[in-house]
């Protein structure tokens, strides 16, 4: 299957600093890649899908000026996590579309992200 | 709107069969399939698309029948290695909006 790579796989952050995580597509051309976000034991939540060359399209409840999503490139979207508080701890995971397998998404290794 | 999945969990011994469900009160478009290990990204399993198919992936397959909006992994003679939490995720968008709501899982634990 595509090949999705996400850095950092880990991260610790203080406080209200910012941390930007990245999501490349190795083999293929993404024009769409999603972000999700996991909590211990529950389900993946849709944070935004992430569009090649225009804004993201964010989900309810979402804010998009805490989460920043920059998608320059076929192959390279970004996440930034601004002014991070201890409840953004999570599991970040970014995914991206694969037509030419119908549509099948596949999920990079995921952002361990830590806010102290 | 978020897939209903059943069971929230079963516990097998290896070389026993199990199915997993997803339903949607919605109409689909197509229905994917992933594992999820504890601490790891999901892994794709498989994908069905509207036309109510049913595939396989070694003793692992899955239906969808879209009138229904239903679909269901079974998993025969269980392996150790199937141990994990399954996840469907459903496409009742259709194309311009194309995404993947996730039902809240399944896990499933393999012993020997």
């Amino acid at each position: 299957g595509a090949v999705v790579s996400q850095h950092p796989s880990w991260v610790i952050c203080k406080s209200g600093t910012s941390v930007k995580i990245e999501c490349r597509s190795l083999d293929f051309q993404a024009t769409t890649m999603f972000w999700y976000r996991q909590f211990p034991k529950q389900s993946l939540m849709l944070m935004a899908t992430s569009n090649e060359g225009s804004k993201a399209t964010y989900e309810q409840g979402v804010e998009k000026d805490k989460f920043l999503i920059n998608h320059a490139s076929l192959t390279l979207s970004t996440l930034t996590v601004t002014s991070a508080h201890p409840e953004d701890s999570s599991f970040y995971i970014c995914s991206a579309r694969f037509p030419p397998a119908g549509n099948t998404i596949y999920f990079g290794e995921g952002s361990w992200l830590t806010v102290v | 709107q978020q897939p209903v999945q059943s069971p929230q969990a079963v516990i097998l011994r290896e070389g026993e069969d199990a199915v997993i469900n997803c339903s949607s009160s919605k109409a689909l478009y197509s229905v994917h399939w992933y594992r999820q290990k504890h601490g790891e990204a999901p892994v794709f399993l498989m994908i069905l698309l509207k036309g109510g198919e049913q595939k396989g992936h070694e003793k692992i397959s899955a239906s969808f029948n879209e009138k229904k909006q239903q679909s269901s992994l079974y998993l025969t003679a269980s392996q150790l290695s199937y141990s994990g939490t399954y996840f469907c995720g459903t496409d009742d968008s259709g194309g311009s909006n194309y995404k993947l709501t996730f039902g809240k899982g399944t896990l499933l634990t393999v012993n020997p």
